[in-house]
């Protein structure tokens, strides 16, 4: 069975400018999330989806950070302006649903440096 | 407030030994609980869970230990090998999944 995946593995952009990440869960998984790791600290929630609609983003920072999962399967967060400050690891991570006993499954992840 | 920590920052084992890393948790609601293994560069992978009506699980060479009178959750690994070397993670789950700040094992040979 093929894992979360995500792209691009790495990224180097300059303050304000813009990025996007990609992520495909497995097949099959109703929940995606979007987890912010900052090095040496665990993951944040960023965002949760339900299919396409949003169950969660309490966390995010919404006058730069977006995310959408339009068709219900594939996702994008996007980041504009970036900030300094957004340098850490972007988590994709996907479950089969959103209840406790769901194992959520998480990408390699998207290494972001802004300079 | 949400707070999954772990009380030590870094172990260190002897190749063969067991492995006990601790994690406090501070909602008494959360009913779901994750180990995770993150080695350096990947994601998370998951390794064990717990729900909050059972105070043991066993896995391959993992046993998850839950103590909700206070609040404790740990993480045993027998017989700890060189490729067990990663951070890992214990997280809670109530309505989302918060993460700990993380504990680095490191097996020496």
């Amino acid at each position: 069975e093929a894992g979360v995946a995500q792209s691009p593995r790495y990224k180097i952009i300059e303050k304000r400018q813009s990025v996007a990440f990609w992520c495909n869960p497995i097949s099959g998984h109703a929940t995606l999330y979007w987890y912010q790791q900052i090095l040496g600290q665990g993951p944040k929630l960023l965002i949760q989806f339900q299919n396409n609609g949003v169950v969660d983003d309490s966390q995010l920072p919404k006058d730069r950070f977006s995310a959408e999962r339009l068709k219900g399967v594939d996702s994008t967060l996007k980041i504009q302006p970036a900030k300094l400050e957004d340098s850490a690891v972007y988590l994709c991570a996907s479950s089969l649903g959103h209840s406790s006993g769901n194992t959520i499954y998480f990408g390699e992840g998207s290494w972001l440096t802004v300079v | 407030g949400e707070n999954v920590g772990l009380h030590l920052p870094t172990l260190s084992v002897q190749e063969g030994d067991n492995s006990i890393i601790n994690c406090a948790y501070s909602n008494s609601a959360s009913d779901y609980f994750i180990w995770y293994k993150q080695e350096s560069g990947k994601g998370p992978q998951f390794i064990i869970d717990i729900r909050s009506n059972m105070d043991k699980r066993q896995g391959q060479r993992v046993t998850v230990l839950l103590n909700k009178t206070v609040k404790h959750l740990s993480l045993q690994i027998a017989a700890t090998q060189p490729g067990d070397s990663a951070v890992y993670f214990c997280a809670e789950k109530e309505i989302k999944l918060i993460f700990g700040q993380g504990t680095e094992l490191s097996v020496k040979p």
